[in-house]
């Protein structure tokens, strides 16, 4: 089972980016998909889309299309997901999952919290 | 776009069995996993595939799914079970979470 350790809180302006980091240890990074998950304050998760390492295939929710971007380093077994024009709505706890594609989230980050204020 | 539906809140008193229901279009047609969270923690898988225990998970966690709705039961609940509960599935390539239950322990 991999594990994922994820970049640490960031604090950004509105109308900045954030680009949040998940390193995986413990697995062969290239054989699962690292999917993106928010959780906004007192709310649900919500998926936000999924990159398979090996291949660079990319699913966006369809909601988060065009202001999402998902990308994987497997040198260093590294995934990143990079929010832009962020809003007060973006902040959120983010959290990385991998998962065997089409199988369960069987191991999941820390959680980063992103921050959006003026 | 599928959606998954739960109630936002279940009740039950220690010792009793809860059930969490999680309602989708022929979701019974695909696997659906759930999640634990306790506050301020990340997810926790608790069944997959429908009804499959990941190592560590208490036998007391079950699911069930057939037709429209999954189901996790625990029975014998604890305390420290208290938690929000999510089910989850895929559509296409796509991930679906149910919006969340929030099972309470009285």
């Amino acid at each position: 089972q991999v594990q994922l350790v994820q970049s640490g809180a960031e604090v950004k302006k509105p109308g900045s980016s954030a680009k949040v980091s998940c390193r995986a240890s413990g697995g062969a990074f290239t054989t699962y998909t690292i999917s993106w998950v928010r959780q906004a304050p007192g709310q649900g998760l919500e998926w936000m889309g999924g990159i398979i390492p090996v291949s660079g295939a990319i699913n966006y929710a369809q909601r988060f299309q065009g202001s999402v971007t998902l990308s994987a380093d497997e040198s260093t077994s590294t995934a990143y997901m990079e929010l832009n024009g962020l809003t007060s709505d973006d902040t959120a706890v983010y959290y990385c999952a991998s998962a065997l594609k089409g199988g369960p989230f069987d191991s999941w980050g820390q959680g980063t919290l992103v921050t959006v204020s003026a | 776009s599928y959606d998954l539906s739960q109630p936002p809140s279940v009740s039950v008193s220690p010792g009793q069995t809860a059930s969490i229901a999680c309602s989708g279009d022929k979701l019974g047609d695909e696997y659906a996993s759930w999640y634990q969270q306790k506050p301020g923690q990340s997810p926790v898988l608790v069944i997959y595939e429908d009804v499959k225990r990941p190592s560590g998970i208490p036998e007391r966690f079950s699911g069930s799914n057939s037709g429209n709705t999954a189901t996790l039961t625990i029975s014998g609940t604890q305390a420290m079970d208290e938690a929000d509960y999510y089910c989850q599935a895929w559509d296409t390539s796509n991930v679906v979470f149910g919006g969340g239950t929030k099972l309470t322990v009285l």
